[in-house]
């Protein structure tokens, strides 16, 4: 168990439709990763927050949208979703989001759209 | 342009014998490099790592190396176990700590 936690573990929706992917970091950790897995891919960096800030973007689109609270859990927002945007996503969290700071995963969302 | 590269996606090794895992790199700029092992409906869980300083790590049944000249990391597990059976991923940043993953290797350990 990494201390990482993630809500929900599946998720079924359809196109069109919004969603909101949860994640709660290990205790103590401020910096917060999303990342996206699809069939057959390798892991894809989307957002990085640090302490309530956004610190990095990777390939997110513009429909995706995340957040960071005053509590550090975190929120990645998927809106008009399209039958493409299927994947796992995971979350990962670091204490200090410096360069050598391991990020320890969650378990992941499986997203699924019909 | 994928900068980290997992050219083997699939690898089979005897029980007790030696895994030898490689990744290769593009980005110069790369001063972290870090292994994870994931099975499947879980997420990733890291390894080992080693910084570009370093040209040796080892933890355990673990070690990584890194020939930076060549741009190439690799990990070695000895002896090999049945439960070392699971995707591994070679995973690499850059300052801002945005890790780049590489697309896998899945090892599949024999008894």
């Amino acid at each position: 168990d990494s201390g990482v936690t993630q809500t929900p573990k599946h998720l079924i929706t359809a196109t069109g439709q919004r969603v909101t992917l949860r994640c709660s970091p290990r205790s103590g950790d401020l910096s917060v990763y999303w990342y996206q897995q699809s069939l057959d891919q390798g892991l894809q960096f989307l957002i990085q927050y640090y302490n309530g800030e956004e610190r990095a973007k990777g390939n997110i689109l513009e429909r995706f949208s995340a957040q960071q609270f005053p509590d550090l859990h975190s929120e990645l927002n998927l809106s008009s979703l399209e039958l493409g945007d299927s994947a796992l996503y995971f979350c990962a969290s670091s204490g200090t989001g410096d360069s050598s700071d391991t990020q320890y995963f969650g378990p992941g969302t499986r997203l699924t759209v019909l | 342009d994928q900068q980290v590269k997992q050219n083997s996606p699939s690898l089979s090794v005897q029980e007790g014998r030696i895994s030898i895992l490689n990744c290769d790199y593009t980005n110069s700029m790369f001063d972290y490099f870090l292994w994870y092992k994931k099975y499947p409906a879980e997420g990733p869980t890291f390894l080992i790592s080693i910084s570009s300083i370093k040209d040796k790590n080892e933890d355990g049944r673990f070690t990584v190396f890194l020939n930076k000249s060549a741009k190439h990391l690799s990990l070695h597990i000895v002896p090999s176990q049945p439960g070392d059976s699971a995707v591994y991923f070679c995973a690499a940043s850059a300052g801002a700590q945005k890790l780049v993953f590489g697309q896998g290797t899945r090892l599949t350990i024999n008894p």
